[in-house]
């Protein structure tokens, strides 16, 4: 079973709007949270980090981190063709002496149509 | 910015064939690791290192071996290469504090 989940699997929407990404966590072990984007013939890169629990923005980008529920969100305001990306969540445990591994979620593929 | 390159970009062999890809990062970060993508599989982790002379198995090591023979160096040798190997490789780095990995721009091999 996925440790980490991501939904939806694909999202299209308009210039301008707002992308909402999910992603749950079946381990309650795992409690930092990142999100990566990307681009087609990229490798992935790193979009922000969030350990706490609340709302955590970065320009137009914002996640939300609920810890009873394991339960983190990427939300893109205004969002732009260039945004258009597979997103990836990833998880890890805090304080453990092997911290630096990532567990991925599957990723969610986003268009944003002009 | 953190610079991790591969090489080579593209990569065709023939099954049973040697493949070497190679990794090198100027960060000066300690952690190293290769990954492989393939669709509905997301990323997934093949091996990785602490440091020079350092290698860990991941989650999918069969098939595959790993050589950290300085910092700034990671290859993945693929010793009798097999069509299932077919895929997109990613190495990155990481300090190992903050969690971020810094990755390359991925090598695409094909075993025929």
């Amino acid at each position: 079973q996925q440790k980490v989940q991501q939904s939806p699997e694909s999202l299209s929407v308009p210039e301008g709007g707002m992308a909402s990404l999910n992603c749950t966590s079946s381990d309650r072990n795992f409690q930092y949270f990142w999100w990566y984007r990307q681009h087609s013939g990229e490798g992935p890169k790193a979009l922000m980090s969030i350990f706490s629990d609340g709302d955590k923005k970065e320009g137009r980008f914002t996640a939300h981190l609920n810890k009873a529920s394991l339960h983190v969100s990427l939300h893109i305001r205004d969002s732009q063709p260039s945004d258009s990306a597979l997103y990836f969540c990833a998880a890890s445990e805090p304080n453990v002496g092997d911290n630096s591994k990532l567990i991925w979620g599957l990723g969610t593929s986003l268009v944003v149509n002009p | 910015e953190a610079a991790v390159t591969q090489s080579p970009r593209n990569k065709v062999a023939v099954t049973g064939g040697k493949v070497t890809l190679s990794c090198n990062q100027t960060n000066n970060h300690n952690n190293m690791y290769w990954y492989r993508q393939d669709t509905g599989h997301g990323l997934r982790l093949i091996h990785y290192s602490y440091g020079a002379g350092s290698t860990e198995k991941g989650d999918i090591p069969d098939g595959y071996k790993a050589s950290r023979p300085s910092q700034e160096n990671f290859s993945l040798i693929l010793e009798l290469a097999t069509p299932s190997q077919t895929s997109v490789y990613f190495c990155a780095s990481g300090d190992g504090f903050s969690y971020e990995q810094y990755f390359g721009p991925g090598t695409r091999l094909t075993v025929l």
